[in-house]
């Protein structure tokens, strides 16, 4: 089974902090994305990497930046967190046929 | 961009066919059709995916029209737990980028 994790199902954080979402798959995928979803605005994609150290903008990248040493791992690292930050963020890497396996999200709250 | 128009929501009784309908009036010839559903708080699955012909798995068959301008998923014997929102998706094969729309809810009732 391919699985996907992330680093964690919650968390909390204050204005202007860094925070580091992460992410690994176990399937030797080569892309893997990060997305946010929103109430009403769906899943938006933030960044997305089709190999490793090789990273590209997604539709809303603003505020974000991505790092991917490792063919497993892909982070998502918020720089200076804002409040319009918060939301669930999902991690997805996918097979050479486009199936995208997800991960059960982070729901991160900035306050 | 979505590309691809969806009803907001469905009912289905339990037991019964559930036929989810996708409008896609501007595929284009290389764009597969996908579909993926989310389970509330969880993350989207896949579920099954076509280009031209029809498709069946385990989960699911897509029925996609010869002018390929719509298409149809069928969950042949819907359960409670088939309560989902289903996300109709067009990509091409080796291009991953992946737009999600609003997708539709999917109610399955006793």
């Amino acid at each position: 089974d391919v699985k996907v994790t992330q680093s964690s199902r919650y968390l909390v954080k204050r204005t202007g902090e860094k925070v580091f979402l992460e992410c690994v798959q176990d399937m030797d995928h080569e892309n893997m994305f990060w997305y946010r979803q929103d109430p009403g605005l769906g899943l938006r994609l933030i960044y997305f990497s089709y190999d490793v150290k090789m990273k590209e903008k997604g539709d809303i990248p603003e505020g974000y930046s991505v790092s991917r040493e490792k063919k497993e791992r892909f982070s998502l690292i918020l720089e200076s967190a804002s409040t319009n930050q918060t939301s669930m963020y999902l991690c997805a890497s996918n097979t050479p046929y486009n199936e995208q396996f997800f991960g059960p999200g982070t729901r991160l709250t900035v306050l | 961009d979505a590309k691809t128009t969806q009803p907001t929501s469905m009912d289905c009784a339990e037991g019964r066919a559930a036929n989810l309908p996708c409008n896609h009036s501007t595929i284009s010839g290389n764009e597969y059709v996908y579909w993926y559903r989310q389970i509330h708080s969880q993350g989207p699955q896949y579920i099954i995916h076509g280009l031209k012909n029809n498709e069946t798995n385990e989960m699911a068959s897509l029925i996609i029209t010869e002018d390929r301008k719509s298409s149809t998923l069928i969950l042949p014997h819907a359960t409670l737990r088939d309560t989902a929102v289903y996300y109709c998706i067009l990509a091409v094969n080796n291009f991953n980028k992946f737009y999600f729309g609003s997708g539709t809810k999917l109610n399955v009732k006793p």
